[in-house]
């Protein structure tokens, strides 16, 4: 049974904060995402990576960067956070070959 | 590049009823399409996909028809339940692509 997880269910954090969302998985999938969910919008990608050290700009990667040093981990940085990127973010992992993906619980944040 | 529509947003139905769930996507060359449930609270877990060379797959009570020609895919629940209620996401992709997905569907079973 595929588990992914992410570091924290609801973060707060200050305008101009760097913010770190971890996404870890053990299925050792090659590929994993990093998606931003608004009301009315579904669910937009950020970045991606099929690889470890590999990654790929979403529709919206502007204000993210993202990092896969080992293959289980991707994290996803706001280098300075920003009120609108108040939003849930939502990671999946996916077997290269394979369709379905797998999503974390979320990370609810929230930029003052 | 692809684009995905999806409509109704918000569709409530009385329990026992049908409901119907559309999607038109824009790239010819989409070739995967699958659905999303995510209940109130909880992750996205995907329900049911359909690829380009079958116009319509069954799973007990949901199903999928695919139009290529019109370019679009519908999701069909049977005997609606209230456990059937939940938000539910489209999407399209081409060969091993990242998804693009619809806005969602807010589905509301009432008793």
């Amino acid at each position: 049974d595929v588990k992914v997880t992410q570091s924290s269910r609801y973060l707060v954090k200050r305008t101009g904060e760097k913010v770190f969302l971890e996404c870890v998985q053990d299925m050792d999938h090659e590929n994993m995402f990093w998606y931003r969910q608004d009301p009315g919008l579904g669910l937009r990608l950020i970045y991606f990576s099929y690889d470890v050290k590999m990654k790929e700009k979403g529709d919206i990667p502007e204000g993210y960067s993202v990092s896969r040093e080992k293959k289980e981990r991707f994290s996803l940085i706001l280098e300075s956070a920003s009120t609108n990127q108040t939003s849930m973010y939502l990671c999946a992992s996916r077997q290269t070959g394979e369709d379905e993906q797998y999503f974390g619980p979320g990370t609810r944040l929230t930029v003052t | 590049g692809e684009n995905v529509e999806q409509h109704p947003s918000t569709l409530s139905v009385q329990e026992g009823d049908s409901a119907v769930i559309k999607c038109t996507y824009s790239d010819s060359a989409s070739n995967y399409f699958p659905w999303y449930k995510q209940e109130l609270g909880k992750r996205p877990q995907l329900i049911i996909d359909i690829r380009s060379n079958v116009g319509e797959k069954k799973d007990q009570r949901i199903a999928v028809t695919l139009n290529k020609t019109a370019k679009h895919f519908s999701l069909h629940i049977t005997e609606t339940q209230p456990e059937d209620s939940a938000v539910y996401f489209c999407a399209a992709s081409k060969s091993n692509y990242q998804l693009i997905w619809g806005a969602g569907t807010k589905l509301i079973i009432k008793p």
